[in-house]
């Protein structure tokens, strides 16, 4: 079955540091990737997405995504950090092949001003 | 246009009951997603129905069901509440043909006692 893995669980970072989460899943055909932010108290949100084209995807916010295929990840990044990031972020997998959302675990950031 | 709504926001439950949740989709989506979202374990899926069918399941027994009417809203029934039932569920639509990105609504926050 397919998979998504979100190695860290949980981060602590500073306002203005750069920020990196990794995210891997296991599927081997044709997939579009996607990460999704839940700030606290509010429903999941869409931060960007990846169907085709350009490996390296610009979402919301100034954050930045990139695929890479032959390491199966699709880790997102964001050169400084601000405190209204803090949330926890999922990265998610489907295919027109299988069409279910597969999701990471998710990891929790915590920016502190 | 509106988002994915559901319906209620709160429920409290006692343990041995049955509930009933509801989602609307967004209009134009065909397919509906369920998801459980239980303190430290992520996004589970639970049940995907598209175009009134239910085309996958997650790893939920058979007390978690579902449907999906013409109009393309969705229910969710937990039969037998468990206090380990206690999470946010969440509603997902998307947009035929498979593949796109899902939008989420606000959850329903259930709690067994």
């Amino acid at each position: 079955a397919q998979s998504v893995s979100q190695h860290n669980h949980h981060v602590i970072l500073s306002e203005a540091a750069s920020l990196e989460l990794g995210c891997n899943y296991s599927y081997g055909g044709t997939v579009n990737l996607f990460w999704y932010v839940q700030y606290p108290g509010q429903h999941l949100q869409l931060l960007l997405k990846y169907f085709s084209g350009d490996p390296l995807v610009k979402g919301i916010k100034g954050f930045e995504a990139e695929f890479i295929k032959s390491k199966f990840s699709f880790n997102l990044r964001k050169p400084s950090v601000q405190w209204s990031d803090t949330a926890e972020y999922f990265c998610a997998v489907n295919s027109y092949n299988f069409n279910k959302f597969y999701f990471g675990s998710g990891t929790k950031l915590n920016v502190k001003p | 246009e509106a988002g994915v709504t559901q319906s209620p926001t709160h429920l409290i439950k006692t343990r041995g009951q049955q509930v009933t949740l509801r989602c609307s989709p967004i209009s134009g989506h065909t397919s509906v997603y369920w998801y459980q979202q239980a303190l430290g374990l992520g996004l589970q899926f639970l049940l995907w129905y598209d175009e009134g069918e239910e085309r996958n399941r997650g790893n939920f027994p058979p007390r978690f069901s579902g449907r999906q009417f013409p109009n393309y809203s969705s229910e969710l029934n937990v039969n037998a509440l468990e206090l380990e039932d206690s999470a946010l569920y969440l509603c997902a639509s998307s947009a035929p043909p498979g593949g796109n990105e899902a939008f989420f609504g606000q959850g329903t926050r259930l709690t067994v006692v």
